[in-house]
């Protein structure tokens, strides 16, 4: 159980174009899903935090106008990067989060999407 | 002072040798703790979670949590090379509902 799968796997897109990331939990509901991205060599770094039918929390430093995301219901959350530039290069990680009782949410993490920007 | 921490490393075993990770966090009100392993190249994979003071074993792997000098560390039994990862100590602050803040991780060599 706990399955997270994120789409694509990998893109390569030119400078200026929009990139969607889909994540999906496979096998559960998840009322909270997580971006992450990480560049080589480097910790995992929040993006944002999205709840299913609301907006989405996004770190400090984080562009909400630049990396959008929609949480349309409790199985699929989606990033969308816009007018992507090669400095937004890097490893994006959604999670999804299962609570078995108070202060027990657990985070499962989907394999990833790496992202190169010519 | 960052909020969790670990050692870089690289931590280097021999195969068959117990791997101990250590982590420390900031935030004493911190209630949910967790072990990822990520290998190179992919996502994290949670191996253990702990929230309550004291050993929680699975398999070769025990996570040990010591509250009160805000310590979590996880023990590798009889590591193998297939063990060769990062390990990622992720800690829920408090008042962090489910956002968890991750350590930079402890590259683990486990030698044949």
């Amino acid at each position: 159980g706990a399955v997270v799968s994120q789409h694509p796997s990998w893109v390569i897109c030119k400078s200026g174009t929009s990139v969607k990331i889909e994540c999906r939990s496979l096998d559960f509901q998840a009322t909270t899903m997580f971006w992450y991205r990480q560049f080589p060599k480097q910790s995992l770094m929040l993006m944002a935090t999205s709840n299913e039918g609301s907006k989405a929390t996004y770190e400090q430093g984080v562009e909400k106008d630049k990396f959008l995301i929609n949480h349309a219901s409790l199985t699929l959350s989606t990033l969308t990067v816009t007018s992507a530039h090669p400095e937004d290069s890097s490893f994006y990680i959604c999670s999804a989060a299962i609570s078995s009782g108070p202060g027990t949410d657990t985070q499962y993490f989907g394999p990833g999407t790496r992202l190169t920007v010519l | 002072q960052k909020e969790v921490e670990q050692n870089s490393g690289p931590l280097s075993v021999p195969e068959g040798a117990i791997a101990s990770l250590n982590c420390t966090y900031s935030d004493r009100g911190s209630q949910s703790f967790f072990w990822y392993r990520q290998y190179s190249g992919k996502s994290p994979e949670l191996i253990m979670s702990i929230y309550s003071n004291g050993d929680k074993e699975d398999g070769r792997f025990t996570a040990q949590l010591n509250k009160a000098s805000q310590y979590v560390s996880l023990l590798i039994r009889d590591s193998q090379p297939s063990d060769s990862a990062t390990y990622l100590c992720a800690v829920t602050l408090s008042g962090g509902y489910q956002k968890v803040t991750f350590g930079i991780g402890t590259k683990l060599q486990v030698i044949p």
